[in-house]
């Protein structure tokens, strides 16, 4: 049973433009969200998070939105550059679980120059 | 500050082997999670110590099993290994545990078992 899923295996998108990264979770305890970016023989890097208060959260080129009735988030990329490339992961705690995050499967994105 | 240290970064074993991985976690964290990558089910929670105790254990079979030291650092071992047990090993570590939490990885021990 996936608790979370990314339902788009890959992602490609022009230099420039804007980047949806979407995940949906099942298990209403999840209060807290993560997003990770991920190069090929390298460990996941935190990228931003959000907590459940929250419906939005913003730094820098990335946002991510949390819709809690959908139990949806979705991570955005403005502009998207090359360097973006890379495979995503979104993760979810439930409160007072510790450091046990739920990954999502990961969406491939490549970015076009 | 140095990040996550993991040592090996690659290993070979064969059916039936045991098998110990390494973990230096970030200077002053103290909580250590390791996780498993394989292609068919992505990345799933192994374990979590914090204060050299486990604090939550993911759904793995007890042939896998980790400690933590004095000094934060960590090791996990599997027994008898099988050939789904080939895959990238991750350690995360982090200031405390729960609280919303940021984890660090490491960049992970490749495990193929022949």
């Amino acid at each position: 049973d996936q608790q979370v899923k990314q339902n788009s295996p890959s992602l490609s998108v022009q230099e420039g433009r804007i980047s949806i990264l979407n995940c949906d979770y099942t298990n209403s305890m999840f209060d807290y969200f993560l997003w990770y970016k991920k190069y090929p023989a390298e460990g996941p890097t935190f990228l931003i998070s959000i907590s459940s208060i929250k419906d939005k959260n913003e730094d820098g080129r990335f946002t991510v939105f949390l819709n809690k009735s959908a139990k949806h988030l979705s991570l955005h990329i403005v502009p998207s550059q090359p360097g973006d490339s890379a495979v995503y992961f979104c993760a979810a705690s439930p409160n007072n679980a510790g450091n046990m995050l739920t990954f999502g499967g990961g969406t491939r994105l490549m970015v076009k120059p | 500050k140095a990040g996550v240290t993991q040592t090996p970064r690659y290993l070979i074993k064969t059916r039936g082997q045991q098998v110990t991985l390494s973990c230096s976690p970030i200077s002053g964290h103290r909580s250590v999670s390791w996780y498993q990558q394989t292609p068919g089910q992505g990345l799933q929670f192994l374990f979590e110590y914090f204060s050299e105790t486990q604090r939550n254990k993911g759904n793995f079979p007890g042939r896998f099993s980790g400690r933590q030291f004095s000094n934060s650092r960590s090791e996990m071992n599997v027994s008898t290994l099988e050939l789904g047990d080939s895959a990238l090993y991750l350690c995360a570590s982090s200031l405390r545990t729960g609280g919303n939490e940021k984890l660090f990885f490491g960049s992970g021990t490749q495990l193929s078992v022949l």
